[in-house]
């Protein structure tokens, strides 16, 4: 079964560094999305992303954050300068056109920032 | 602002009980998600529905929709270990955003 496909699984940076999260999607998936959850915490939206453009963003995503499509594969999500409270698990999701009720989410990337 | 209530937040409950876990929204949605989450994993998808008065099973779950009450239930029949896990409500808005519930968290003793 296909599946979105995220790397690394687990990051440990240091605070004030930048790390960049990928994101592998099933290949006719045109939308994405990510969302992170604190540990223990609720899942929470942060951006969608269609067409080489982001379609919505929370209050999360500051300037800190950004997305982009590099390859024409991979979809990132890339964090400035690290901060104690980025510490949390990012999912990336992703979906067809059609198919507007179901987003896949892949494994998950556990980002710790010491 | 679209939010969505969970509750209860912890539960746990005997193998073989009945129990029913609610979720309520605060703004019209054309889509309200079941998710499942055990500890450390993504999130698996259980149900989605779309419409007043929807009601999906599947095996010992069972997902309904009540769209004037802004209320999605997510009943749980003779619950077995295998469904100790954490079980999150999700609702979209119309611009394809999903805002999660807190999720509840269920523990299944044998």
């Amino acid at each position: 079964e296909p599946e979105v496909t995220q790397t690394p699984s687990h990051q440990v940076t240091q605070m004030g560094q930048e790390v960049i999260l990928r994101c592998v999607p099933i290949s006719n998936h045109l939308y994405f999305y990510w969302y992170r959850q604190i540990l223990g915490q609720k899942v929470e939206f942060l951006v969608s992303f269609y067409n080489n453009e982001i379609s919505e963003k929370s209050e999360i995503f500051d300037d800190q954050f950004s997305v982009e499509r590099p390859d024409g594969s991979n979809f990132t999500l890339k964090i400035r300068s690290t901060k104690l409270e980025d510490s949390a698990m990012y999912f990336c999701a992703t979906r067809t056109a059609l198919a507007k009720n179901i987003q896949y989410f892949g494994a998950g990337t556990r980002l710790s920032v010491l | 602002e679209l939010k969505v209530e969970q509750n209860p937040l912890f539960l746990s409950m005997q193998e073989g009980k009945n129990y029913t876990i609610y979720c309520n929204y605060s703004t019209t949605s054309d889509r309200l998600y079941w998710y499942r989450q055990d500890p450390g994993k993504s999130l698996e998808s259980l149900f989605v529905l779309l419409s007043n008065g929807a009601v999906k099973q599947e095996g010992r779950l069972m997902a309904s929709l009540d769209t004037k009450a802004r209320l999605s239930t997510l009943h749980i029949t003779a619950a077995v270990h295998d469904l100790s896990a954490t079980y999150f409500c999700a609702v979209a808005n119309r611009d394809d955003k999903i805002i999660f519930g807190k999720g509840t968290r269920l523990h299944i003793l044998p």
